[in-house]
């Protein structure tokens, strides 16, 4: 496997603002994606991340309230833009590892509450 | 896309008991797992197991492809089983992991 790292862990944020999300991976990764999990929910795509290129949003996410980049092949940023208290979730950050074929490995994930 | 389905969506057992959680999937898959969410929020991959059976500790799961149905086994349930058990699957037609709703496990001492 690997070793994911997401920061923040968690944050409390004012409704309107935006936080930054980081996913740091320190393996080879083939694929990378964005997920949200509601609260009591199950995980919902929210996006592909592609390096060098605009990320492959799901029906409902846009790119102006979730922006993605993808620098390099190791390293993402998702935004959440404009927030309102119903962007309160976890977000994920989950990789494909060169040489792990398809399986999919998760961040600890970023708590996000906005009041 | 390939909905997935989970069951029960809750289960509630005394500790010691053993338990089997059921995956059901609507189209062939190259990939299927099974994690455990712990109450911090983070999820644990538990099993890669597309096709066969496998085993690790405690827990073992069983996929039949052809049927298109997976089961996650659990003996001899300890309070440290608690939590959240997703089934997440991959198609052939695309990238993309999909999540069941998961199968909410509580262990009582």
């Amino acid at each position: 496997s690997a070793v994911i790292s997401q920061k923040p862990s968690r944050d409390i944020c004012q409704r309107g603002t935006s936080l930054t999300i980081q996913c740091q991976v320190d393996s080879q990764v083939t694929m990378m994606f964005w997920y949200r999990q509601q609260p009591g929910q199950s995980l919902t795509l929210i996006a592909t991340a592609n390096q060098g290129s605009e990320a492959t949003y799901e029906s409902g996410f846009v790119i102006d309230k979730f922006p993605i980049s993808r620098p390099n092949l190791t390293f993402s940023t998702l935004t959440v833009s404009n927030m309102s208290p119903e962007d309160s979730s976890i977000y994920l950050c989950s990789v494909q590892l060169r040489g792990s074929g398809t399986e999919a490995f998760f961040g600890q994930g970023t708590r996000l509450t906005v009041v | 896309g390939i909905q997935v389905e989970q069951s029960p969506p809750d289960l509630i057992l005394q500790e010691g008991a053993n338990s089997t959680l059921r995956c059901n999937f609507s189209d062939s898959v190259n990939n299927l797992q099974w994690f455990h969410q712990n109450p911090w929020g983070q999820l644990i991959n538990l099993f890669y197991i597309p096709s066969g059976t496998k085993q690790n500790g405690r827990l073992s799961a069983t996929t039949v492809a052809t049927e298109r149905y997976s089961l996650l086994y659990i003996s001899s349930s300890q309070t440290t089983d608690s939590g959240v058990y997703f089934c997440a699957v991959r198609g052939w037609r695309d990238d993309k992991i999909i999540f069941g709703k998961g199968t909410r496990l509580h262990i009582l001492p």
